[in-house]
């Protein structure tokens, strides 16, 4: 069974503070996208990265793709309030099938 | 709205029985998949369908959990004899798929509560 462990589980910072989540598995995925979750709300698509090595830059995040397509990092600088909720990191299981395994998600919590 | 909407948005049942889950995709989206979100939680692959098809229910909990879509649109997730442990958000998402790598557009979710 493929897993994607997220680390850390939990995290809370200042307004300003950059952060790191990591995504990591064993299995190596053809893709990984990452996601972001608000209370009462489904995840939404914040990038798809496809080429081992492959860095995507979205405003103040910066996406990473491992070279052997094994674990993906989100790297936020300068966090704001708004970058508040869960990240969550997926990928398809297999090339086969448009089902996505999940990561078990990182609480980010920005305060003021 | 153009986006996934699920209904009801909150459900609270006793145990044993049973419940049914709607959800309206993207109108034109092929694919239409079904995940359990446990609190604080990454979501759980349930099912998914192209069009009419079921084509994976390999996540199902077990045989009391039933989905369906019969017209290729609209989906609906049954719980038989709900227990405590069906607790949970169940999201819906519907992509395309556009043959390459797809963006899956979630509902809000259905928050399910088993007394």
């Amino acid at each position: 069974t493929q897993l994607l462990e997220q680390s850390p589980q939990f995290l809370s910072i200042q307004e300003g503070e950059n952060l790191t989540v990591y995504c990591n598995s064993s299995s190596v995925f053809s893709s990984l996208q990452w996601y972001r979750q608000e209370p009462g709300e489904g995840p939404v698509l914040l990038v798809t990265v496809v080429t081992g090595g492959e860095v995507k830059k979205l405003k103040r995040l910066t996406f990473q793709f491992g070279d052997a397509r094994k674990d993906s990092s989100l790297h936020i600088t300068a966090a704001q309030t708004g970058d508040t909720g869960l990240y969550l990191c997926a990928g398809p299981p297999r090339l086969d099938t448009d089902k996505l395994i999940f990561g078990t998600g990182t609480r980010l919590q920005v305060f003021p | 709205g153009a986006g996934v909407s699920q209904s009801p948005r909150y459900k609270v049942a006793k145990r044993g029985q049973d419940v049914a889950l709607r959800c309206d995709p993207i109108s034109g989206h092929v694919s239409l998949f079904w995940y359990q979100q446990a609190l604080g939680q990454g979501p759980e692959f349930l099912t998914y369908f192209q069009n009419e098809a079921q084509l994976d229910k390999s996540g199902l909990p077990s045989d009391r959990f039933f989905a369906e879509r019969p017209e290729g649109s609209v989906s609906t997730l049954k719980i038989q004899r709900t227990q405590q442990e069906d607790s949970a958000v169940y999201l819906c998402a519907s992509s395309l798929p556009s043959g390459g790598i797809d963006e899956q557009f979630f509902g809000p979710g259905t928050r399910l509560t088993v007394l």
